[in-house]
């Protein structure tokens, strides 16, 4: 089945700093989006990519559908504390009258005031 | 506008007793999907229903595991009976659309433990 892949596990950043994750499948999809989860919550989404290439901005949030179509990255600037948390990337491949999420496995941000 | 709602959000069984889970989607969403997230997972998807008929279940343990969807709006979950490895959160979402998948509002959740 299909599979993405986001390392490291977790990553530790002081406050202030950037960070970008990288998210990697070896399938193609249509589209993908990234999540973040809270502790005690369920995924909320933060940006959806639709077409390769695009480059999308939410506040300091930027992501990036790659040009493969097998990839995509997050970056997150000027951290501040609330933005601890699991960021999770998904991939949407449409089946015909369907479609289906993949989600990979996260990356626990941990930020250092 | 009110979210996704799941009740219980924790529950604690013994293995071979049943549970059931109950999930009420964004009023107006067509679409409504379980996922099983085991720790240090990703959610992965367990069942899909457009309104009130089953759209994907190709991951759903169906000698243990049911859903229904009575009158396309509420959904229950059920495990009978259940195992030490379905320990995991049970998450519920919704989408306003019939194909896309990528809006999707996820409910807190149920943590289940099973001992």
């Amino acid at each position: 089945g299909q599979q993405l892949n986001q390392s490291p596990q977790s990553m530790f950043i002081q406050e202030g700093e950037d960070v970008s994750m990288n998210c990697t499948s070896s399938s193609i999809f249509n589209t993908w989006l990234w999540y973040k989860q809270d502790p005690g919550e369920g995924p909320v989404l933060l940006i959806a990519l639709y077409k390769a290439g695009e480059l999308t901005s939410n506040g300091r949030l930027t992501a990036q559908f790659g040009i493969t179509r097998k990839d995509s990255f997050l970056n997150i600037s000027a951290s501040i504390p609330s933005d601890v948390g699991i960021y999770f990337c998904a991939g949407q491949l449409w089946t015909g009258a369907n479609s289906k999420l993949t989600f990979g496995k996260g990356i626990t941000l941990s930020v250092r005031p | 506008e009110a979210g996704v709602a799941q009740s219980p959000r924790y529950k604690i069984i013994e293995k071979r007793q049943s549970v059931a889970f109950w999930c009420n989607p964004i009023s107006g969403h067509a679409t409504l999907y379980w996922y099983q997230q085991i720790l240090g997972q990703g959610p992965k998807l367990l069942i899909q229903f457009q309104n009130n008929g089953v759209v994907d279940d190709s991951q759903l343990p169906k000698d243990r595991f049911s859903a229904e969807r009575l009158k396309g709006v509420d959904s229950t979950l059920k495990i009978q009976p259940a195992k030490l490895e379905d320990s995991a959160v049970y998450l519920c979402a919704s989408s306003p659309y019939s194909r896309g998948a990528y809006e999707q509002y996820f409910g807190p959740g149920t943590r289940l433990t099973v001992t």
